[in-house]
């Protein structure tokens, strides 16, 4: 069974600080997604890494994808009360490489960003 | 371009009773995939439709089932229902095949059992 231990699970921080949340499992899977989800909505796509090694940048937003393909991070630079919400990291496929299928999700961090 | 659209936005509904949630894919996907979300918890995968077929299922009983139809639109169903079954249910889109497993999720049908 695939699984993906996320954290820390609560960030609580003040606007302008730099934050990092981590995605680990001892699975490898074909790739990676993260979300952001606001109360009462579905999660929005953020960004998807395939290759081993590969950091992606969205703006204040990196995101880099472990070269074994087991773990993930997203890093915040200058967080802004904007970024509050909840960030899910998801994987998709395996070692096998099939094209469809499920994504398995992390447990989330939820994000503050207090003014 | 439309996204994915989920009904009905809010469900209450009692032990024992059966219930539908329905979902439109973004315009030009075929795919759809359920997830049921918990209170503070990531999003667990139900199963997948696929050319009107269940394609992948994940570890939820033989009471959830559902259904594609020909304009890939799909139907959850969920029968005898529990106090536990109260989540968020989530619909997502992809286009097959979908090497890089990007889905595109709706906004949800938030499902309430008393």
């Amino acid at each position: 069974t695939q699984l993906l231990e996320q954290s820390p699970q609560f960030l609580s921080i003040q606007e302008g600080e730099n934050l990092t949340v981590y995605c680990n499992s001892s699975s490898v899977f074909s790739s990676l997604q993260w979300y952001r989800q606001e109360p009462g909505e579905g999660p929005v796509l953020l960004v998807t890494v395939v290759t081993g090694g590969e950091v992606k940048k969205l703006k204040r937003l990196t995101f880099q994808f472990g070269d074994a393909r087991k773990d993930s991070s997203l890093h915040i630079t200058a967080a802004q009360p904007g970024d509050t919400g909840l960030y899910l990291c998801a994987g998709g496929g395996d070692a096998g490489g099939t094209s469809y299928g499920k994504l398995t999700f992390g447990q989330g961090t939820i994000l503050t960003v207090h003014p | 371009d439309a996204g994915v659209t989920q009904s009905p936005t809010h469900l209450i509904k009692t032990r024992g009773q059966q219930v539908t949630l329905r979902c439109s894919p973004k315009s030009g996907h075929d795919t759809v995939s359920w997830y049921q979300q918990a209170l503070g918890q990531g999003p667990q995968f139900i199963f997948q439709y696929y050319e009107e077929e269940e394609r992948q299922r994940g570890n939820f009983p033989d009471r959830f089932s559902g259904h594609q139809f020909p304009n890939y639109s799909s139907e959850l169903n969920v029968n005898a229902l529990l106090l536990g079954d109260s989540a968020l249910y989530l619909c997502a889109s992809s286009l097959d095949p979908t090497p890089t497993y990007e889905q595109y999720f709706g906004p949800g049908t938030r499902l309430t059992v008393t």
